[in-house]
């Protein structure tokens, strides 16, 4: 149980084109996503997350209208990356929250990323 | 602001050998720590959660501990395998779900 698609797995695009990437709870539905961006031999940044209804909340230095985040279910998410440029050119991997105990703690369950480049 | 540095960044050892990741983090106000593994171009699977309550964590030939209070985890590997080579990610947690990564500790296991 517990797993969490992505789709595409990749994409290549031209400049100034929009890309959308989705993010998918299989089997559960998900109080959270999370959108992290990964530069080659770097870590893992946060970019956004997102609730169920309501709207995205960035991180610092991500622009939202760049990046477009659309919560439409508890199992579903979208990231648009509109008007893409070469620096977008990234691995980006979802995340979605599922509580595991009474307690309210929460795992995040990690997407296999979709790896997006910007020619 | 949450700082998380791994050391070292890359490791290579025979295999068989036993090993030692090292995680550090500034703030110890953290909610709990989590270690991954990430193989090339692909998504984090997770291999161990500990809640800041808890002083370690145990599955298989892994073991991951924690010190709050010193800002440290580390991560231990006993007879590591080829199959272990992967790029291991340490995070914590401060509360709202937000993980914050390291760097990374690129793994090379040598036959």
């Amino acid at each position: 149980g517990a797993v969490v698609s992505q789709h595409p797995s990749w994409v290549i695009c031209k400049s100034g084109t929009s890309v959308k990437i989705e993010c998918r709870s299989l089997d559960f539905q998900a109080t959270t996503m999370f959108w992290y961006r990964q530069f080659p031999k770097q870590s893992l940044m946060l970019m956004a997350t997102s609730n169920e209804g309501s709207k995205a909340t960035y991180e610092q230095g991500v622009e939202k209208d760049k990046f477009l985040i659309n919560h439409a279910s508890l199992t579903l998410s979208t990231l648009t990356v509109t008007s893409a440029h070469p620096e977008d050119s990234s691995f980006y991997i979802c995340s979605a929250s599922r509580r595991v105990d009474r307690v309210r703690r929460e795992t995040q369950y990690f997407g296999p990323g979709t790896r997006l480049l910007v020619l | 602001k949450q700082e998380v540095t791994q050391i070292p960044a890359a490791l290579s050892v025979p295999e068989g050998e036993n090993l030692v990741l090292n995680c550090s983090f500034t703030d110890s106000a953290i909610y709990n720590l989590q270690w991954f593994r990430q193989d090339p171009g692909k998504g984090l699977t997770s291999l161990l959660l500990i809640q800041s309550s808890q002083r370690e964590q145990t599955s298989g030939r892994l073991n991951a501990s924690l010190d709050k209070s010193s800002g440290r985890s580390t991560l231990y590997i006993a007879a590591s395998q080829p199959g272990d080579s992967a790029t291991y990610l340490c995070a914590v947690s401060a509360g709202a779900q937000k993980l914050v990564f390291g760097q990374g500790t690129r793994l090379t296991i040598n036959p």
